[in-house]
């Protein structure tokens, strides 16, 4: 079956650096996304990771292994408004989402 | 501003009625999907349409009905058949179905409850 695996909650303090993992097993590869999700509302996207490496993009990085079938969103200089869910979803062979559960990251003064 | 738009945002149903949720984007996307959120659970794939007038189920499509008359609306109907309907339902869409690097954009979600 096809399973994405993510921390369920993590906390973290304002200023600092978090790293948020996922692992992944799906059928086929076609891309990484991380979306932010603020509770209530519509997740937004962050990132995209379809090759090896580190993506970067402001506070926000993230990185894909694909032999490991790994990745990781890295938020340096944390702000309170980052407190919200981290979503990981692989895009399968069939071009379809496969969603983790979230990682609700809590940010405290 | 091109957007998303769902309504309404809270929705209330009692047992055994049919309730339609609304979606409606002017983003010019050929693909539009409907996923559901419920706690402690990844996004399941409701139902899915790459193009007007052709839409696929999703992962659990059971007791849920869709249509897609016009790019723009892709409205989703919870029958009496779906057991657990409680839930915070988004829509979402995509420039094409397939392709790499294809970001779904989404509504801001309807919570429906069940009385």
């Amino acid at each position: 079956g096809q399973n994405i695996d993510q921390p369920t909650e993590m906390t973290a303090t304002e200023g600092a650096i978090v790293q948020i993992n996922c692992t992944y097993q799906t059928s086929g590869f076609n891309g990484l996304f991380w979306y932010q999700q603020h509770a209530g509302e519509a997740p937004t996207f962050l990132s995209y990771n379809v090759l090896d490496g580190l993506e970067e993009k402001g506070r926000f990085s993230s990185f894909l292994s694909r032999s490991k079938g790994y990745s990781y969103l890295l938020l340096k200089e944390l702000q309170m408004k980052d407190s919200a869910s981290y979503l990981c979803a692989v895009m399968d062979s069939n071009y379809q989402l496969i969603w983790g559960a979230g990682t609700k990251l809590i940010i405290k003064p | 501003d091109g957007g998303i738009t769902q309504s309404p945002k809270y929705l209330f149903r009692k047992e055994g009625q049919n309730v339609t949720l609304s979606c409606e984007q002017n983003l010019n996307h050929d693909a539009m999907y409907w996923y559901r959120q419920d706690p402690g659970q990844g996004l399941r794939l409701i139902y899915y349409s790459q193009i007007v007038n052709d839409f696929q189920k999703g992962d659990i499509a059971e007791g849920y009905s869709v249509s897609r008359e016009k790019k723009e609306s892709f409205p989703l109907t919870v029958t009496s058949a779906q057991k657990n309907p409680t839930a915070f339902y988004l829509c979402a869409s995509s420039i094409t179905l397939a392709g790499e690097g294809n970001e779904q954009f989404f509504g801001p979600g309807t919570r429906l409850t069940v009385l």
